[in-house]
């Protein structure tokens, strides 16, 4: 248990439909993100949260809309997704944005676009 | 941009043997160095770090040594067990941020 809950564990959705992902940490941290993990790339960092403001999207598609109500809370929505959306999305938190600042991850929604 | 860069394909070995996986880097500046952890239907965990060179990292056996003369911080451990099946990923951050980059992480597969 690393302290960040996501839900659900798995999820499977057509191309239409609109759902969200949802990310909770109990750790008191201050920053949040969203990674993507496809089979064989490098994870690949979404969305960045500091302070519960926006700091960083490496260029995502609209389809995915990231939001961040509180320092304990992450969700990414997602509408009209593509099947190479499919993936499993990450979240982690950590305290601060210096680099000595270990992110703490959680087990991760298995996404499947069908 | 900063990268990690790790060897290709799953790492198969028997109980008891000495494990390497190797992690190079391509960086401006001083980066911090990690070994992530992802086990079975988990999420990641931080295994070891080292923030400068010549550090050395260690945790549950694994150590890795930031060697910036060659640009590497590869992943050893003498004695593997089962439980350390696993896929594990080399990563970095830039001086000044986390904004952590990932390798593509190997698969580990120890058999009895």
């Amino acid at each position: 248990e690393t302290g960040v809950t996501q839900t659900p564990r798995h999820l499977v959705m057509g191309m239409t439909n609109k759902k969200s992902l949802k990310c909770e940490q109990h750790l008191g941290h201050n920053a949040m993100y969203w990674y993507k993990q496809s089979a064989k790339k490098p994870l690949e960092l979404m969305f960045v949260y500091s302070l519960e403001e926006r700091v960083e999207n490496n260029s995502v598609p609209s389809r995915f809309s990231p939001e961040c109500p509180n320092s304990s809370h992450l969700f990414l929505h997602l509408h009209t997704l593509q099947p190479e959306d499919s993936a499993l999305y990450l979240c982690a938190s950590s305290q601060g944005s210096l680099a000595k600042n270990i992110q703490y991850f959680g087990a991760g929604t298995r996404l499947s676009v069908l | 941009g900063d990268s990690v860069t790790q060897m290709e394909g799953p790492v198969t070995l028997s109980e008891e043997a000495f494990l390497t996986i190797n992690c190079t880097y391509t960086a401006t500046g001083y980066p911090s160095l990690f070994w992530y952890v992802q086990y079975p239907g988990e999420g990641l965990q931080l295994l070891l770090k080292a923030t400068k060179a010549d550090d050395k990292g260690s945790n549950k056996g694994f150590e890795a040594t930031y060697r910036k003369e060659t640009t590497s911080f590869h992943l050893e451990k003498g004695s593997v067990q089962v439980s350390d099946s696993a896929v594990y990923f080399c990563a970095l951050t830039p001086y000044g941020n986390n904004r952590l980059a990932f390798g593509k992480g190997n698969q580990v597969v120890v058999i009895p």
